[in-house]
């Protein structure tokens, strides 16, 4: 069964204050590694996809990679507008088309 | 691109109602969709996943009477709460995708209340 464990819960950071997101997982090979964005009240809004270990993908103040074993969303000088939960999810060879969520980081970015 | 429309956003109604909920994809054709429950704090829970003239697949645990999904078209996809209760009183987020291993596109959910 493919599972994913998110750190920290909870997280709140001072504007410019850059800081990374964990992301583990155990997949039976994996397909695809993605990240959302969600704000409160709404559906999570696609950010990234990732592959394979060793991939990065960047976004604005947000940079995305990979290993064999765990994902981190690298935030760099982040904003207010930067608050929300990030959430991690896992597409295991094993699933067919099922995402396998974690439970977010809710992040909190104060001036 | 990539746009999900999911509607109503909001739906308030008396106990023993049914409801039905629209998920749309709007600039590409989805070949798969799902539904997804989520509870306050908590992470994404998949209720079913639906492709295109085929029955939905449900997760352990839901109830497949309970809970109608229809996919008729490549575009939509509706899910009805039958003889909503309030223990149904959640917020419902619908996802579609294209194919093979593009990621999954999001509604922004209907919070449904059930009195």
């Amino acid at each position: 069964e493919d599972q994913v464990t998110q750190s920290p819960e909870a997280l709140r950071l001072q504007e410019g204050e850059s800081s990374s997101l964990n992301c583990s997982y155990t997949v039976s090979g994996l397909r695809g590694l993605f990240w959302y964005r969600q704000d409160p009240g709404k559906g999570p809004e696609f950010l990234f996809t990732l592959y394979s270990a060793g991939e990065e993908k960047e976004k604005e103040r947000l940079k995305a990679t990979l290993t064999k074993k765990e994902s981190f969303l690298h935030i760099t000088a982040p904003k207010p507008e930067d608050s929300a939960t990030y959430l991690c999810a896992v597409h295991g060879t094993g699933t067919a088309s099922k995402l396998t969520f974690g439970t977010g980081t809710r992040l909190q970015v104060t001036l | 691109g990539a746009v999900v429309s999911q509607h109503p956003s909001r739906v308030i109604c008396k106990s023993g109602t049914s409801v039905k909920i629209e998920c749309r994809s709007l600039d590409f054709q989805a070949t798969t969709m799902f539904w997804y429950r989520q509870f306050p704090k908590q992470s994404l829970m998949l209720m079913a996943t639906s492709n295109e003239g085929s029955k939905a697949t449900y997760e352990q645990g839901v109830e497949k009477d309970k809970f109608l999904i229809n996919h008729a078209s490549l575009t939509l996809s509706t899910l009805t709460v039958t003889s909503a209760h309030p223990e149904d009183s959640s917020f419902y987020i619908c996802s579609a995708k294209g194919q093979l291993d593009q990621p999954q596109h999001f509604g922004d959910g209907t919070r449904l209340s059930i009195l």
